[in-house]
């Protein structure tokens, strides 16, 4: 079945360190894939996308996220987090037979001063 | 800019009670999709609908109906409302029949059925 996972159910970074957060997709072919920030209190908001092309895609916020085939990953970084980055981060997937947009179970991002 | 609104942020309710959320988006799409979030479980898919009267069920769509009489509104119903259906619900709309094309998310109603 098609699936996204994100191993990470909770990460705390200090402020100024390099974060990366895990996701890895299940799918027959590559889908489409999104990473989408929810800051307490709101909705999600899309940091990038993947459809095709350069795996290294530029998002908003001074994220970045890298696609990697063979390890079937989307892994989202940034080098320098912000307190402001504090929030929950899904990944997600469209493809193959559904037309669904599958999400993650999230991480939720907490930024010590 | 780019909008999509939810009737109520915070909504309390009596188990049985009918309750009706709202969702209205102001970008002319085609697509409108309603989610819960629980912690732990991310985002599951309740309904979708594709075009005005049109519907689908989505991954969890036991208690649950729709209504998109508008192309610019998407009502959930809960016909008889139970404690486990104590969630945040998120609409979400998207342009066109494209999959990749970005969703875009209204702020969500924490509903609580006590």
């Amino acid at each position: 079945a098609q699936s996204v996972t994100q191993p990470d159910i909770h990460i705390t970074v200090s402020e100024g360190a390099s974060l990366e957060l895990r996701c890895n997709y299940s799918y027959g072919a590559t889908p489409y894939l999104f990473w989408y920030v929810q800051s307490p209190g709101q909705g999600l908001q899309l940091l990038l996308k993947y459809f095709s092309g350069d795996t290294l895609v530029q998002g908003i916020k001074g994220f970045e996220a890298e696609f990697k085939r063979s390890q079937s990953s989307f892994n989202l970084r940034k080098p320098s987090v912000h307190w402001s980055d504090a929030a929950e981060y899904f990944c997600a997937a469209y493809g193959g037979a559904t037309n669904k947009l599958i999400f993650g179970t999230g991480t939720l991002l907490a930024v010590q001063p | 800019d780019v909008k999509v609104t939810q009737s109520s942020r915070y909504l309390v309710k009596r188990t049985g009670e009918k309750v009706f959320l709202e969702c209205v988006q102001d970008m002319d799409h085609e697509n409108m999709f309603w989610y819960r979030q629980d912690p732990g479980l991310g985002l599951r898919l309740i309904y979708f609908s594709y075009d005005v009267k049109m519907k689908e069920k989505g991954d969890i769509p036991e208690g649950y109906s729709v209504s998109r009489e508008k192309k610019e509104r998407f009502s959930l119903i809960l016909e008889s409302a139970s404690t486990n259906q104590t969630s945040m619900y998120l609409c979400a709309s998207r342009w066109g029949g494209v999959s990749g094309n970005e969703q875009f998310f209204g702020p969500g109603t924490r509903l609580t059925v006590l």
